[in-house]
């Protein structure tokens, strides 16, 4: 099965700053890789799809890249409403595997 | 507009069958491509993905639980369900159902497992 190994696990940050989120995936996965933002209490969000792709809805200031096997999403410019938790997930074979996320939080 | 709702029995006791019903709309499990997951996440905890099962009734397992789970759909009436046997403590968390790898979410369901 395809391993996702995200980090960093917990990431302190202030409004403004420019952040980046990583995955690695264990085997090769194409761009067969999606983001999710999920807020407590609620199911979570789709953000990036195909590894590059905003999601409809999604603000511009979110975006993803990839190298190689390393998937990475980055907030250019972090806003209140972006404090949350971030998930990657594989979706090039089933069963889906996840990352295991990203606290995103205020400094 | 793609909808997708779960639910299931709210709490059981150890050892007993969860069964958990995905209802959707806005979409046919039967169009070419077309997938239903399930995902549960416990309390505080990450993002698990248990199982899906696809149009053409191919269906995939998370080799930790699999044992333990059967997944299938009824396309006439537009849902997907979830069989987990011997619930455990460990497995009381909240239930989701997705579409295609999570595109549309339901609003998860949870389920407590006490004696």
């Amino acid at each position: 099965d395809i391993q996702m190994t995200q980090s960093p696990s917990s990431l302190p940050a202030s409004l403004g700053d420019r952040v980046t989120i990583t995955c690695r995936a264990s085997q090769d996965i194409g761009n067969y890789l999606r983001w999710f933002q999920q807020k407590p209490g609620k199911s979570p969000r789709l953000m990036i799809y195909g590894a590059t792709n905003l999601a409809a809805g999604v603000p511009s200031r979110f975006s993803g890249s990839r190298s190689g096997s390393d998937y990475s999403l980055t907030i250019s410019s972090l806003e209140s409403e972006d404090m949350a938790d971030y998930y990657c997930l594989q979706s090039k074979e089933s069963p889906f595997t996840f990352g295991s996320g990203t606290k995103l939080e205020i400094k | 507009q793609v909808t997708l709702k779960e639910s299931g029995p709210g709490i059981l006791q150890p050892s007993q069958t969860l069964s958990l019903t995905c209802s959707f709309s806005g979409f046919s499990l039967s169009t070419y491509g077309m997938c239903v997951g399930w995902i549960r996440q416990s309390s505080g905890k990450g993002l698990e993905w248990l199982a899906n099962i696809w149009w053409n009734d191919d269906k995939y397992y998370n080799p930790s639980l699999k044992n333990r789970l059967t997944i299938s759909k009824d396309t006439s009436n537009n849902q997907a369900f979830l069989k987990i046997t011997n619930m455990d403590t460990a497995d009381t968390a909240t239930y989701y159902c997705a579409r295609n790898a999570g595109a549309y979410w339901g609003q998860g369901t949870l389920v407590t497992v006490s004696s």
